[in-house]
């Protein structure tokens, strides 16, 4: 079973600022990595997606992956209220359609 | 259109009671998932099922006893339920099309609220 590791947080920052997210993972073969956002409450909502090496876009949302480090980060620009959420690190296994997660990491954005 | 639902949205039972958890979606999708979510912890996976057919059970006690009458539901019974089974159960839907496609994603539903008295 491959592991993925997040910092639990809180992670906290104010508005408008740069919220950086990390994950690292055991299993060198991972060739996919996706980011679910939750709410307190709530299920976990699909923010991202990244296969390739390097940056991927989308509105405040990048995801950046690094293979040979093995780590994937989220980074959020101009972090709002509303993003205050746990965001969770996940990685397929496998052979399978399973998913392992991380323990997700809290975010805590201020007014 | 990546909507997957789920009923009832809270369920609030005895250890003796009979109840049952729905899940459906029309994306679609072959495979479905059930999981089941503590306070403060990642989803936990119960079951898989792929083309209707059981294909994961992660060792979930027999009280929980999953269904799937076809492609697009799912169902989760549950029967003498314990107080710790208190929890978000969570359904999920991919394409499914087996871990040789690794963009192969996982959409939720909203989840079902169980508290067992």
């Amino acid at each position: 079973q491959k592991e993925v590791e997040q910092n639990s947080g809180p992670l906290s920052v104010p508005e408008g600022a740069i919220a950086s997210l990390n994950c690292t993972y055991s299993d060198r073969g991972s060739q996919s990595f996706f980011w679910y956002r939750q709410y307190s409450g709530k299920s976990p909502e699909l923010i991202m997606s990244i296969y390739s090496n390097g940056d991927k876009e989308d509105g405040r949302f990048t995801a950046q992956l690094n293979k040979a480090s093995q780590y994937v980060s989220l980074l959020i620009r101009d972090s709002q209220p509303s993003d205050s959420a746990t965001y969770l690190c996940a990685v397929p296994n496998s052979g399978y359609s399973t998913l392992t997660f991380g323990k997700g990491t809290m975010l805590l954005v201020s007014p | 259109d990546t909507e997957v639902t789920q009923t009832p949205k809270h369920l609030v039972m005895g250890m003796t009671n009979k109840k049952s958890l729905k899940c459906e979606q029309h994306m679609g999708h072959r495979a479905m998932y059930w999981y089941k979510q503590k306070a403060k912890k990642p989803p936990e996976l119960m079951f898989v099922y792929s083309y209707e057919k059981l294909s994961i059970n992660e060792s979930v006690p027999s009280r929980f006893s999953p269904e799937c009458p076809n492609s697009s539901l799912l169902n989760l019974h549950l029967h003498a339920l314990q107080p710790e089974d208190s929890a978000l159960y969570l359904c999920a839907s991919s394409q499914g099309t087996s871990g040789a496609d690794y963009t192969d994603t996982q959409y939720f539903g909203p989840g079902t609220r169980l508290t067992v008295l």
